[in-house]
């Protein structure tokens, strides 16, 4: 069993397009995470859920929408895709509210190319 | 603030050779540390993790790291590699407050036959 998942997998579309991620945990964990990784393999933290809540939001831009209907899910919904926005998404998750001393648990990442 | 510094991009190491992948952190007081593994088109995995107790910490796959406070370091290290080792390496620092890690810029380590 997949215990954190995204689709799709790939996601390759044009620049002004509106595009959405899916993440989804099995793990029973109640805080869960957007990161992006540049080409560089750099990795940064986006946006942190826990119990639906917003907790972490990391002077993304606001084209950028997370939302999560439940704790097992958080999307990420992105409007007008930028040539910048190319990058692997990893979704994560983690059991905890306060601190930072449990383990994430990630996606197999969503790679997303805007020509 | 905090931060990670992997100071090494490569490590090249021979199969069968100790390796060694290096991670300081800055921070006052007690961290809490995490080194990750990711292999091509892959998440990231998780390996091992410092909170409190012993400074030696051993986790999956054999690898093991090794915390010290007076050099603020936490470096990975495994006794014998293996070309299956070959990955990207990442160093974490979490947060006190909230669930929040700060990365490393990530080392990669070649083990040849």
């Amino acid at each position: 069993d997949t215990a954190v998942s995204q689709t799709p997998k790939y996601l390759v579309t044009q620049m002004g397009n509106d595009k959405s991620i899916k993440c989804e945990q099995n793990l029973g964990h109640d805080t869960m995470y957007w990161y992006k990784q540049d080409s560089k393999k750099f990795l940064k933290i986006m946006f942190s859920y826990n119990n639906k809540e917003l907790i972490i939001n990391e002077t993304v831009p606001n084209r950028f929408s997370p939302k999560s209907p439940d704790k097992a899910h958080l999307n990420l919904h992105i409007n007008s895709l930028e040539l910048g926005d190319s990058a692997v998404y990893f979704c994560a998750s983690s059991q905890g509210r306060t601190g930072g001393k449990n383990e994430q648990y990630f996606g197999p990442g969503t790679r997303l190319t805007v020509t | 603030a905090q931060s990670v510094a992997q100071p090494e991009d490569q490590v090249n190491v021979a199969e069968g050779n100790p390796l060694t992948v290096k991670c300081t952190y800055s921070v006052s007081g007690n961290p809490y540390l995490f080194w990750y593994v990711q292999y091509p088109n892959r998440g990231l995995q998780f390996l091992l993790k410092y909170i409190t107790g012993d400074n030696l910490v051993k986790g999956s796959y054999g690898f093991e790291a090794e915390f010290n406070k007076s050099q603020t370091s936490f470096h990975l290290k495994k006794p014998s590699a293996l070309v299956s080792d070959s990955a990207l390496y990442f160093c974490a620092q979490g947060a006190y407050n909230f669930n929040k890690f700060y990365f490393g810029s990530g080392t990669k380590l070649n083990v040849k036959p």
